[in-house]
Parts: structure tokens; C-alpha cells; sequence
């Protein structure tokens, strides 16, 4: 069945650095694609989104890049910053109707100082 | 800004109770959606509905029973609570087309005793 999801479960970067955060997707019918941030005890957040025509998109700090081909989004956070400090999670809308979303489980990315 | 509010942050029910969560949306989304999220299972659905008084079972729909009178408000019903329904519920709202981000509640964490 359709799956999305992750390469890393855990993932920490110094301050300041660039953080990568992968997301493999297996449905070849999905053509919409979001990025959540979530925090302790909060609910997901948006990020980013990118439709399938598109391979990149950009903002503030954060570029979601799209590829096709292997089936495969990653989410770059520049200058990682301690308010980053979330679980990160990339969805695909799946072909299923009704914009029903398909989840990944989630990376935690941790800012060490 | 989109906000989807959720009526209980926290709640303690005992095994048997009639449990209601209420969700609110105040940006005219047709959909709307109810998810429970369990540690190493990520975002499950359980119901959604795409306009009021209609209602579509998810993934997970056994033990719940959704209420959609009018289109800002989704309610969804635990007819008796068990303990395995212990969980943090979401509620996420959205657009009806298949491109649209969903937005999330803060999120209730029940606790069936």
C-alpha cells in the first residue's frame, strides 16, 4: 500500500547549521505534497507545500525540494535555530479523494547549541 | 490566519462514558477532519466530513461517530470510552479541493481511565 515515510527518526544539528530532512513516498498518483513542523504538545503546524509540477520551492528559511523520479521530498531548514527544536512530518495527498492526507511518522530534530 | 480551535485541551473520562470533542474552524472550510496520534503510529484518520451533514469513515473509525450540523463545527462522539481510545486527538480543517494544506487544532490529549 501507499506509504510515506522517513529516513532518519531522530536528526540533530548544531546552531546555525543547515538541517535536511528527508521523506520517501511511494504513491506515484500524489500531486501535493506539505511539510508540518510539530511542537511539544502542540498541533501540527504548516511549512511548506509544493504541488508535483513544481522540483523546489522556497521560504523564509525553509526550501522544500521535490523529486519525482525516486520518489522523494526533503525539507532544508538554513541557520537552524533552538525554536526549530519540533518533530517534522511531510504529507502527500495520495490520489485517495477528497484531500485526504497520507502521514509520515516524523523526524525530531534536536538544535544542539 | 486560519484557526481551528478545539474545546478541551485536556480531558479525564472513565472506561464507559460518552466522551465529546468539539472543533471550530473560522475560515469556511468545507472539509474537516478528526485524527488520534499515538507514539510510532503517526496521524491516523478517523472520520472526516466534506459538508455539513455529511460525513465519511477514515482509516480507524470503530468506536467514534462523528456530528457535523453546521459547517463550522465538528464533533467527534467516543460512545464508551475504553482505555485503549487513550490518546491525543487533532482536529484539522480544510478547502475541498485535492491541493489544500490542512490546518490543525492545538490538539486534546484524553485520558480513559
Amino acid at each position: 500500500g501507499e506509504s510515506v515515510g522517513l529516513h532518519l527518526p531522530t536528526l540533530s544539528v548544531q546552531e546555525g547549521d543547515n538541517s535536511i530532512i528527508n521523506c520517501a513516498y511511494s504513491n506515484s498518483a500524489s500531486d501535493y505534497f506539505i511539510w508540518y513542523k510539530q511542537e511539544s504538545g502542540k498541533g501540527p503546524q504548516f511549512i511548506i507545500d509544493i504541488r508535483s509540477n513544481m522540483d523546489k520551492r522556497q521560504g523564509q528559511r525553509v526550501t522544500v525540494l521535490l523529486n519525482k523520479t525516486v520518489k522523494h521530498l526533503s525539507l532544508q531548514i538554513a541557520a537552524t535555530q533552538p525554536g526549530d527544536s519540533a518533530v517534522y512530518f511531510c504529507a502527500e495527498n495520495s490520489g485517495r479523494g477528497a484531500q485526504k492526507l497520507v502521514f509520515g511518522q516524523g523526524t525530531r530534530l534536536t538544535i544542539n547549541p | 490566519d486560519v484557526k481551528v480551535t478545539q474545546s478541551s485541551r485536556y480531558l479525564v473520562k472513565r472506561t464507559g462514558e460518552k466522551v465529546f470533542l468539539e472543533c471550530v474552524q473560522d475560515m469556511d472550510h468545507e472539509n474537516m477532519f478528526w485524527y488520534r496520534q499515538d507514539p510510532g503510529l503517526g496521524l491516523r484518520l478517523i472520520y472526516f466530513s466534506y459538508d455539513v451533514k455529511m460525513k465519511e469513515k477514515g482509516d480507524i473509525p470503530e468506536g467514534y461517530s462523528v456530528s457535523r450540523e453546521k459547517k463550522e463545527r465538528f464533533s467527534l462522539i467516543l460512545e464508551s470510552a475504553s482505555t485503549n481510545q487513550t490518546s491525543m486527538y487533532l482536529c484539522a480543517s480544510s478547502y475541498w479541493t485535492s491541493q489544500e494544506t490542512q490546518y490543525f487544532g492545538p490538539g486534546t490529549r484524553l485520558l480513559v481511565l
